[in-house]
């Protein structure tokens, strides 16, 4: 049992170029997210998905593309890169639930990226 | 103002001390609040959830203040395996799907 993976771990990109991040979750999760993470400034909501098919926006989309075409998989798209996406970017994947039970968020190790 | 803060740190304390920090939330519509650590180039995992009548697990314990919208996170007799960061994390309402909103974090230093 994996949990969430992220591949790759590291990538240096130059300004325009684009390229996927991937996640992977074998945990029948329905609920997937992707997050960035600066310095002091927390980690912040790119995109999400409640299911196989379907995504949403979060609070920081712009920039970024998603797709969720099987229900393990989570792509995160970056059609032309700037330097202002170099940051830490995290997967990760919950169980949907019942309303009013929080079901832990599971992160992947992220993918360090660097756009210069 | 963010939506959620917390003093940055660094909290530089000896092993065995007690240390505590707190996290403010600013929309009192939040329902639920959790801590989550998250340790040096690792990912965030989840430390414990905040209940309104405050909990307890082993050494850590957690309390949430509705009217003065904030909760804090104890840790007694302090290991140098605690050395962290924490993150408090806020959610706006009780599905999935709500608004969750992370903190930047708190760093804790356990010296031998």
């Amino acid at each position: 049992n994996a949990g969430v993976t992220q591949t790759p771990k590291f990538r240096v990109l130059k300004t325009g170029q684009s390229m996927t991040l991937l996640c992977a979750q074998d945990m029948n999760h329905e609920y997937m997210y992707w997050y960035r993470q600066d310095p002091g400034m927390g980690l912040r909501l790119i995109h999400y998905s409640v299911g196989e098919g379907t995504t949403a926006k979060g609070e920081v989309p712009d920039g970024y593309n998603v797709s969720r075409l099987k229900k393990q998989n989570f792509l995160l798209g970056l059609e032309s890169a700037a330097p202002s996406q170099t940051s830490v970017y995290f997967c990760a994947s919950s169980y949907s639930g019942v309303a009013g039970t929080y079901y832990e968020q599971y992160f992947g190790p992220g993918t360090r990226l660097t756009v210069t | 103002r963010k939506e959620v803060e917390q003093d940055p740190g660094p909290f530089n304390v000896p092993e065995g001390a007690t240390v505590a920090f707190n996290c403010t939330y600013s929309n009192s519509a939040s329902q639920s609040f959790f801590w989550y650590r998250q340790d040096c180039r690792k990912e965030p995992k989840l430390l414990m959830s905040v209940y309104s009548s405050g909990n307890e697990d082993g050494r850590f314990t957690a309390q949430l203040n509705r009217a003065s919208q904030y909760i804090s996170l104890l840790i007694r007799d302090s290991k140098l395996s605690d050395s962290a960061t924490y993150l408090c994390v806020v959610r706006k309402g009780y599905s999935n799907a709500s608004k969750i909103i992370f903190g930047s974090g708190t760093r804790l230093s356990i010296q031998p």
